[in-house]
């Protein structure tokens, strides 16, 4: 299957700074991405379908301003937490869209102090 | 909207015992469906992969089941081991790539 990393691992930031978060397919062309929030104890919910070139498909709820995407290439999808609040401290965790399934990046936990 | 539900949410058993996670779904048009493991703090490792058209999965001392008619899929692990110990998470698809996860079972394996 294709290996997804995502960079940084971790994060603690302050709040109303933002952070970018990247997730790289290392072996795959990826068209779509996706991109999941994880709180502590609950399941991942997904947050927006990332597609190559065009703009990201927000799910209900998740304000596509907050959270921006950048899927500029076939390798590489960005999720940036504008003006983070402690609320938004998560488990960020992206998947790479496969011929029939997905597979994951190892999550970024987001601390906002 | 897809509904996914884990039962147990919480499981404890001693080392060695055979048990069965379960999982069911309301929309039965999936695409596929799949089997995660997670650790404490860490992503997601998949176990099983199986396919609308696919009845059930096996890997090791793992058995993954699928009835559609039902709404259900099972997780058989056998001979449990202590390394066992994680939260399993199930996930439905549609073929529009949309996915919905259970919140999971959490799994501890007593030495």
């Amino acid at each position: 299957g294709a290996v997804v990393s995502q960079h940084p691992s971790w994060v603690i930031c302050k709040s109303g700074t933002s952070v970018k978060i990247e997730c790289r397919s290392l072996d795959f062309q990826a068209t779509t991405m996706f991109w999941y929030r994880q709180f502590p104890k609950q399941s991942l919910m997904l947050m927006a379908t990332s597609n190559e070139g065009s703009k990201a498909t927000y799910e209900q709820g998740v304000e596509k301003d907050k959270f921006l995407i950048n899927h500029a290439s076939l390798t590489l999808s960005t999720l940036t937490v504008t003006s983070a609040h402690p609320e938004d401290s998560s488990f960020y965790i992206c998947s790479v869209a496969g011929y029939n399934e997905q597979f994951f990046g190892p999550g970024t936990r987001l601390t906002v102090l | 909207k897809q509904e996914v539900t884990q039962i147990p949410a919480a499981l404890s058993v001693p080392e060695g015992e055979n048990l069965v996670l379960n999982c069911s779904f309301t929309d039965s048009a999936i695409y596929n469906l799949q089997w995660f493991r997670q650790d404490p703090g860490k992503g997601l490792t998949s176990l099983l992969l199986i396919q609308s058209s696919q009845r059930e999965q096996t890997s090791g001392r793992l058995n993954a089941s699928l009835d559609k008619s039902s709404g259900r899929s099972t997780l058989y692990i056998a001979a449990s081991q202590p390394g066992d110990s994680a939260t399993y998470l199930c996930a439905f698809y549609t073929n529009a790539g949309k996915s919905t996860f259970g919140d999971g079972t959490t799994l501890t394996v007593k030495p």
